[in-house]
């Protein structure tokens, strides 16, 4: 089975910190990708990475950055934490190669800026 | 932008009923997608439906997909309580979108003993 590891599951930070969230998956998948989940809103694409050194903005980038050296692990990067950026966030992978594919996801970090 | 809406958003019934929720979209598409999370958790891909599949089963799980109406739904026969959980459909966003999908806000379903 795929195994997507998000680092922490719960995180407390200050406003204006440099916050970063990591995510790890296990089976050589291409695509990775960062999302927020808010009640009522779903889940909102914030970035996305398609291979190493690769990245594509999501839905909702703005305040946030991504960073993925390895195919591996993929990480979300808060420039400077503000406390609208208090959610849920979500990793997930998927293999790549065709859009018709499942994407397995991470149990999720909620983080609080306070 | 947000492209599934699912229908209703919480619905509450009783073990051994069946339910159906229900997903409507904008745009064309190459597949839509059902997912599910429990309380606190991450999602788990329940099915995928392509858009010149009409019908998909998997085990009590039951989509239906109109590409006419632009809209899916999912049945879960014969509920229990551990089906109590959120919801989502998904749908994919056309050619060039890599596999970046949009999500509705879900639909909670509460299965009481």
């Amino acid at each position: 089975d795929v195994k997507v590891t998000q680092s922490s599951r719960y995180l407390v930070k200050r406003t204006g910190e440099k916050v970063f969230l990591e995510c790890v998956q296990d089976m050589d998948h291409e695509n990775m990708f960062w999302y927020r989940q808010d009640p009522g809103l779903g889940l909102r694409l914030i970035y996305f990475s398609y291979d190493v050194k690769m990245k594509e903005k999501g839905d909702i980038p703005e305040g946030y950055s991504v960073s993925r050296e390895k195919k591996e692990r993929f990480s979300l990067i808060l420039e400077s934490a503000s406390t609208n950026q208090t959610s849920m966030y979500l990793c997930a992978s998927d293999r790549g190669s065709t859009i018709n594919q499942p994407q397995h996801f991470g149990d999720g970090t909620r983080l609080s800026i306070l | 932008s947000q492209q599934g809406e699912e229908d209703p958003q919480a619905l509450s019934i009783q073990e051994g009923e069946n339910a159906t929720m229900n997903c409507s979209y904008k745009t064309s598409i190459n597949n839509l997608q059902w997912y599910r999370q429990n309380s606190g958790r991450g999602l788990v891909h329940l099915i995928l439906i392509r858009s010149n599949e009409r019908e998909k089963h998997s085990g009590r799980l039951r989509v239906t997909l109109d590409t006419s109406k632009k809209s899916s739904s999912l049945l879960i026969t014969a509920s229990r309580a551990a089906d109590t959980a959120s919801y989502f459909c998904a749908t994919d966003r056309g050619p060039g979108g890599y596999n970046k999908l949009i999500f509705g806000a879900g639909t909670r379903l509460a299965v009481h003993p």
